[in-house]
């Protein structure tokens, strides 16, 4: 079974609209933490957003929040104000597994969106 | 800004022949990841390294690769003989594992087509 799991290969979405990408994934642990990255056609991994399985609030970073559901297993991406710099693949990721001074550290990546974003 | 740093950026080579990846990590981060990239498979783990010394490398081909960190500045992933299959990006990443909040820096990777 997958861990991660995105289901929109791809998504379209006008500037200056918000857009939320889906990202949904299975663990037993109780301790984890979800990660989003964005890799634009130039190849390289920029991180995004972390949250944490315990954190009680959604976690924002600018233009970028998180919804974290955990009862359900998602944590979408929104991304609101669109730009046309935010045309890019997109990918959820999740740590899981207890951190034993980082023994167990491992990043498994769903298999991503491509969001275009329209003028 | 700090950068992880991966070369070469692209690698020609023909089947057979002995392909070396190097990054070098952000100065002071404590961990380092090998990630190959392919269209079908994704983003597949394949090593990594907790203060030099490596803790899961299950994601590797055993037979044909290989993965070291001969200093704190310095890791490479070796494959030797390459094949064909092995067409990829290589993405190194470095990162100082926290108990939470861990952020990883990606390299730019190492574009590999093995003819």
């Amino acid at each position: 079974a997958q861990k991660i799991t995105q289901t929109q290969p791809g998504m379209f979405v006008q500037e200056k609209e918000a857009v939320t990408l889906d990202c949904t994934y299975d663990t037993s642990d109780q301790s984890y933490g979800l990660f989003w990255y964005k890799q634009p056609s130039s190849g390289e991994m920029i991180f995004l957003i972390y949250q944490g399985s315990y954190d009680e609030q959604n976690a924002t970073e600018g233009r970028y929040s998180l919804n974290f559901q955990k009862a359900r297993k998602s944590a979408n991406l929104v991304i609101s104000a669109s730009q046309l710099g935010d045309s890019a693949m997109y990918f959820c990721a999740m740590r899981e597994a207890r951190v034993l001074r980082g023994s167990n550290y491992k990043l498994t990546f769903g298999k991503g969106t491509l969001l275009t974003v329209n003028p | 800004d700090a950068r992880v740093t991966q070369t070469p950026r692209h690698k020609v080579t023909e089947m057979g022949q002995e392909v070396t990846m190097r990054c070098q990590p952000i100065l002071g981060h404590n961990t380092v990841f090998w990630y190959r990239q392919t269209m079908m498979q994704g983003l597949e783990l394949l090593a990594y390294f907790r203060n030099r010394a490596p803790l899961d490398d299950s994601g590797m081909p055993k037979d044909r690769f290989s993965a070291e960190m001969p200093d704190a500045t310095l890791a490479t992933l070796k494959i030797q003989p390459s094949e064909p299959r092995d067409s990829a990006v290589y993405f190194c990443a470095s990162g100082l594992v926290y108990p939470t909040n861990e952020k990883l820096f990606f390299g730019s990777g190492t574009q590999l087509s093995v003819l």
